[in-house]
């Protein structure tokens, strides 16, 4: 089954740092997605990418935030300067983008962990 | 806009049923419905996209109202395995967003 592919699962980084958290979205999908969630929290939207820009994007992703699509397969998430509130899980999503039977399904990837000392 | 969802927990034993309620203040183009492990991603349980549907996966079922205000999922005869945390996601009313905005999540415990 066409997963979507997440790295690093797990990264630690001091405050100030920049990291950028990368994604392999499902090959065929059109739209791409970040997502968070803070530790027993709710999962909340970052930022949705299509056509090669961004489509939406929530008040969360500010101007520390950005993406980019740099080749055909890989999706990334920069943080310029992260702060020690932006621990939290990152979850990279795609969604087909065709809207027939129901078949516009949002698919996961299993996330980056992402921890700010 | 986020929906509103309840409760935000459920203690079940074995065999016991459960629903779950996701609500918004406007009409929705779709409901998705995500079950999440601890530790690990949400996955996709089903999608309710027409006023008035029911649709069932197992023993796990759901519903969207007529207004498209309102969908309810249903666990019958619950399992070990139901237990996680549970969490719709809408879109709409515009149809042209396409990015999911999720309720706050009931976490379902299931005990022998």
């Amino acid at each position: 089954e066409p997963e979507v592919t997440q790295t690093p699962s797990h990264q630690v980084t001091q405050m100030g740092q920049e990291v950028i958290l990368r994604c392999v979205p499902i090959s065929n999908h059109l739209y791409f997605y970040w997502y968070r969630q803070i530790l027993g929290q709710k999962v909340e939207f970052l930022v949705s990418f299509y056509n090669n820009e961004i489509s939406e994007k929530s008040e969360i992703f500010d101007d520390q935030f950005s993406v980019e699509r740099p080749d055909g397969s890989n999706f990334t998430l920069k943080i310029r300067s992260t702060k020690l509130e932006d621990s939290a899980m990152y979850f990279c999503a795609s969604r087909p983008g065709t809207v027939s039977s129901g078949a516009n399904v949002l698919t996961f990837g299993a996330g980056s962990r992402l921890t700010v000392l | 806009q986020q929906p509103v969802q309840s409760p935000q927990a459920v203690i079940l034993r074995e065999g016991e049923d459960a629903v779950i309620n996701c609500s918004s203040s406007k009409a929705l183009y779709s409901v998705h419905w995500y079950r999440q492990k601890h530790g690990e991603a949400p996955v996709f349980l089903m999608i309710l996209l027409k006023g008035g549907e029911q649709k069932g996966h197992e023993k796990i079922s759901a519903s969207f109202n007529e207004k498209k205000q309102q969908s309810s999922l249903y666990l019958t005869a619950s399992q070990l395995s139901y237990s996680g945390t549970y969490f719709c996601g809408t879109e709409g009313p515009d149809t042209g967003r396409r990015a999911l905005t999720f309720g706050s999540g009931t976490r379902l415990q299931v005990q022998p």
